[in-house]
This record gives structure tokens, C-alpha cells and sequence, in this order.
């Protein structure tokens, strides 16, 4: 098992690009969903998922759109960066029901100049 | 919104001693606690988690005290290795969780 994938790692953008962050998970969890971290803030929830054609906002969920095709891939897209974008961006993935531990991954490292 | 507060924001613990971290929360709904562990350049990973309906819990070299009527639960990590040198987060919910904002550990040999 692979576990929670995405990619890319790194980005770079200018204001005003758009771009899509990608997440694969393997295990097939019904439950999954974007955070993201900045400094001194702890990570922040931005969109999940419940399941494939079910999305929901978080407590961030500004400038970003999500959609679930499928129960393995759950993509988040930007439509317009913004320098308040730069952050890292965690997705995560658990198996439906309370008290499941939520599995990471390793994130991306995006910076909008 | 349901805030947690998280304090100290930076722990320096000597190898073998003790790490405290302190948590707050808000409100009463009846809820989970767990605590994730991230090393750089990695996301965070279930570390140790607790109910409300139980008072304190117990990992290894690691523990959960819960103080409901305080709102307030901590870890500790006992025996403290350089190992445990991380970024601890407590968080409160069971999907949708809600972070502090972050312990950074270091444990010096």
C-alpha cells in the first residue's frame, strides 16, 4: 500500500495562475479531505469528502474548489492564486465512522509570487 | 467555532526526562481527542487518542491526562528520547479535525 499520494511535492505559481493539487489514496477509504499549514496556525481544514459525488466546505474554504469522481482520487484546485495561498497542503484519507485515525500525506509546498 | 489552544509553542527536554504539552478546549460536545506527531517534511500521523468518557491513557512512553470538567487534556512523554524531536499537534474531532497550533519538540542527548 502506497498509503495517501500527492503531487506534485513542490510548486511555484504566479498570481492569477490556476493549478490543480493531486490525491491518491489505495486504501479505500470513504473519507477524505485538504488541509492546509502555516506557521504558527496548526493546519486548517479547507474541503472533504464523504464519498465519491459528495463534497462539503470546511473551515477555509476560499479560492479553492474540490470534486470526488471516484473513492480513490480527491483533487484540489486553485482557480485564481493568491499570495495568501502559500502554504503547505496536507490530504488525508480515513475510513468512515468516528474516531478513525486520519492518514497524511506527505503534502505539497506551494508558493504563489 | 470550536478552537483548541495549544501551549508551550516550543519544548527543549534533555534525553530521559519528561515532555509536557498542554491542551484547551472549548465547549462541552462530546467529542475525540487525538494527538498527531509530524517530522519535517512529513504529515502528521496518529501519535496516541483519547475519549471524553475516559480520563487517561497510556502508549508506551506516552500518555494522554483528560481534565473534562478543566476542558483541558495533555501529553506526556516519559523518558524522553531524541527520537520524540517532532512537532506535536493536539486536535479535537473525529473527521473534520480542529488543531492546535503546534509544540515543537527537540530532545537533546
Amino acid at each position: 500500500n502506497a498509503g495517501v499520494t500527492q503531487t506534485p511535492k513542490f510548486q511555484v505559481l504566479k498570481t492569477g495562475q490556476s493549478m490543480t493539487l493531486q490525491c491518491a489514496q489505495d486504501m479505500n477509504h470513504e473519507y477524505m479531505s485538504w488541509y492546509r499549514q502555516d506557521p504558527g496556525m496548526g493546519l486548517r481544514l479547507i474541503h472533504y469528502s464523504v464519498g465519491a459525488g459528495i463534497t462539503d466546505q470546511g473551515e477555509v474554504p476560499n479560492g479553492y474548489n474540490v470534486s470526488r469522481s471516484t473513492t480513490e482520487d480527491f483533487p484540489l484546485r486553485l482557480l485564481s492564486a493568491a499570495p495568501s495561498q502559500t502554504s503547505v497542503y496536507f490530504c488525508a484519507s480515513s475510513p468512515q465512522g468516528s474516531g478513525q485515525p486520519q492518514h497524511f500525506g506527505d503534502g505539497t509546498r506551494l508558493s504563489i509570487l | 467555532q470550536q478552537q483548541v489552544k495549544q501551549s508551550p509553542q516550543s519544548l527543549i527536554v534533555q534525553k530521559g526526562g519528561i515532555s509536557i504539552i498542554n491542551c484547551a478546549y472549548e465547549n462541552t460536545a462530546f467529542d475525540y481527542f487525538p494527538w498527531y506527531q509530524q517530522f519535517p517534511g512529513k504529515g502528521p500521523a496518529l501519535l496516541i487518542a483519547i475519549r471524553p468518557d475516559v480520563s487517561e491513557k497510556k502508549e508506551g512512553r506516552f500518555t494522554i491526562s483528560f481534565n473534562k470538567s478543566a476542558k483541558q487534556f495533555s501529553l506526556h512523554i516519559m523518558d524522553s528520547q531524541p527520537g520524540d524531536s517532532a512537532t506535536y499537534f493536539c486536535t479535537r474531532g473525529a473527521d473534520k479535525l480542529i488543531f492546535g497550533t503546534g509544540t515543537r519538540l527537540q530532545v537533546f542527548p
